[in-house]
């Protein structure tokens, strides 16, 4: 069974880059059948993805956020991650990193616990 | 952007009652429809995906149904730990996946 585990800085300032990984165990991130993202739930506001990447493809969910978003891989480590730039008091939300099968394999579904992240001075 | 809309936001109902949640979508998503449960300080957890299959581990008491643009859960004899937030979630075309806002299941 897939675990997932975001880390993080929990506190970032306005116009800095939150920068979130996220460790697998259980599985290889190698698997390309999956679809390894991110999503946001901003307090007392319903999720959002942020990205996606499946096979060698990356997708961003906001387009208003696409031009901030940066998301990677590394295979060696079993890890993939998220770059958000330019945060503001608006990116402040739990972030979660989550794999999914989509249309293929919807009952594949993990999340992390989710990581609080603060945007503030 | 398919935009999925949740009623009613907040859904008071007695223990051992039925609660009955809608999910409207802006455009057709198929079956690829999935309703997760969340508590507070948790994770999302998936209860229903294909639209009305039931995933691992979840009792028979959640049932979902519909297709297209209109879908239901329907969540049978109410118990504590049924009362939490549900949001319905498309997964039709990547990468337009989206969630509802979300309805609150609170005790009467």
């Amino acid at each position: 069974q897939l675990q997932l585990q975001e880390s993080g800085p929990g506190l970032v300032k306005p116009s800095e880059t939150l920068s979130l990984t996220c460790t697998v165990s259980g599985g290889s991130i190698s698997n390309s059948s999956y679809y390894w993202g991110w999503i946001r739930q901003p307090p007392g506001k319903g999720p959002e993805w942020i990205g996606t990447m499946y096979y060698t493809t990356n997708a961003f969910h906001i387009p208003s956020l696409k031009r901030r978003v940066t998301l990677s891989v590394d295979t060696s480590k079993n890890q993939f991650s998220l770059r958000l730039s330019s945060v503001t008091a608006a990116d402040t939300a739990v972030y979660y990193c989550a794999t999914f099968g989509g249309v293929f394999a919807p009952s594949l579904d993990y999340w992390g616990q989710g990581t609080l992240v603060t945007v503030s001075s | 952007e398919i935009v999925m809309t949740q009623s009613p936001a907040t859904l008071s109902v007695s223990p051992g009652e039925r609660a009955t949640l809608s999910c409207r979508a802006s455009q057709s998503v198929s079956s690829n429809l999935a309703w997760y449960q969340q508590k507070p300080g948790q994770a999302p957890r998936l209860l229903i995906y294909g639209a009305s299959t039931r995933a691992t581990g979840i009792p028979a008491k959640f049932s979902g149904s519909g297709s297209g643009t209109e879908f239901t859960l329907t969540i049978s004899g109410l118990q504590s730990e049924d009362f939490a937030v549900y949001y319905c979630h498309h997964y039709n075309n990547w990468p337009q996946w989206t969630f509802g806002q979300g309805t609150t299941v609170e005790i009467k």
